[in-house]
């Protein structure tokens, strides 16, 4: 089992781009997250999903949207990149939501 | 709402001392309480979960927590501290109550130990 996967590792992008980070699960997880990881204030939630399908917002989802149309995977979507959107994003998944989450190895983005 | 405080964000220890990070929580209902480790370049991986039962957990790696209700603390400890445990350590609580399906996280604590 290859777990969570993430791509792409390293992106840069320019303010007012879009971009897809791809998440990937191989563990029939129903449950899945987007988090963002800045320096000092731990992981905070955008989107999670409950199933194919049904998605839901987290604490900061503004800027972001998801879909969930496989229980496989689990995309990212940023519109309109904004420098506030710099910031490391891990993808995780469990079983449900009182086991443990897998994560992913993590995207570093960059918007300049 | 919940909330998670990790008291400290850097901790430094020498090797081969005890290692004690703290965690606080809020939660209405009892919580399932959870502590990841990160190492750098890494996403997190569980070290430890508390849900029903037991109060003193045991995790990987010689770590182990204690859930204390009337403190509303779950700090995780470790009584030998090694080299390879320099990473960061985030506690989490389940977000049950509040409708979601989800965790909330710490803000982290940065471990540190020295030779």
């Amino acid at each position: 089992n290859a777990g969570v996967t993430q791509t792409p590792k390293f992106r840069i992008l320019k303010i007012g781009q879009s971009m897809t980070l791809q998440c990937a699960q191989d563990m029939n997880h129903n449950y899945m997250y987007w988090y963002r990881q800045d320096p000092g204030m731990g992981l905070k939630l955008i989107y999670y999903s409950v199933g194919a399908g049904i998605t839901d917002k987290g604490e900061v989802p503004n800027g972001y949207n998801v879909s969930r149309s496989t229980t496989e995977d689990f995309p990212l979507r940023l519109e309109l990149a904004a420098p506030s959107q710099t910031s490391v994003y891990f993808c995780a998944s469990s079983l449900d939501p009182y086991n443990e989450q897998f994560f992913g190895p993590g995207t570093r983005l960059t918007v300049l | 709402a919940q909330s998670v405080t990790q008291l400290g964000s850097h901790v430094s220890v020498s090797e081969g001392a005890l290692v004690l990070l703290r965690c606080n929580y809020s939660s209405s209902v009892p919580p399932y309480l959870f502590w990841y480790v990160q190492y750098p370049n890494q996403g997190l991986q569980l070290l430890l979960k508390y849900t029903t039962g037991a109060t003193l957990v045991k995790g990987i790696n010689g770590f182990e927590a204690e859930f204390k209700k009337s403190e509303t603390s779950f700090h995780l400890t470790k009584p030998s501290a090694h080299m390879s445990d320099a990473a960061e350590y985030f506690c989490a609580v389940s977000d049950y109550d509040t409708g979601r399906r989800a965790l909330t996280f710490g803000s982290g604590t940065r471990l540190q130990v020295q030779p």
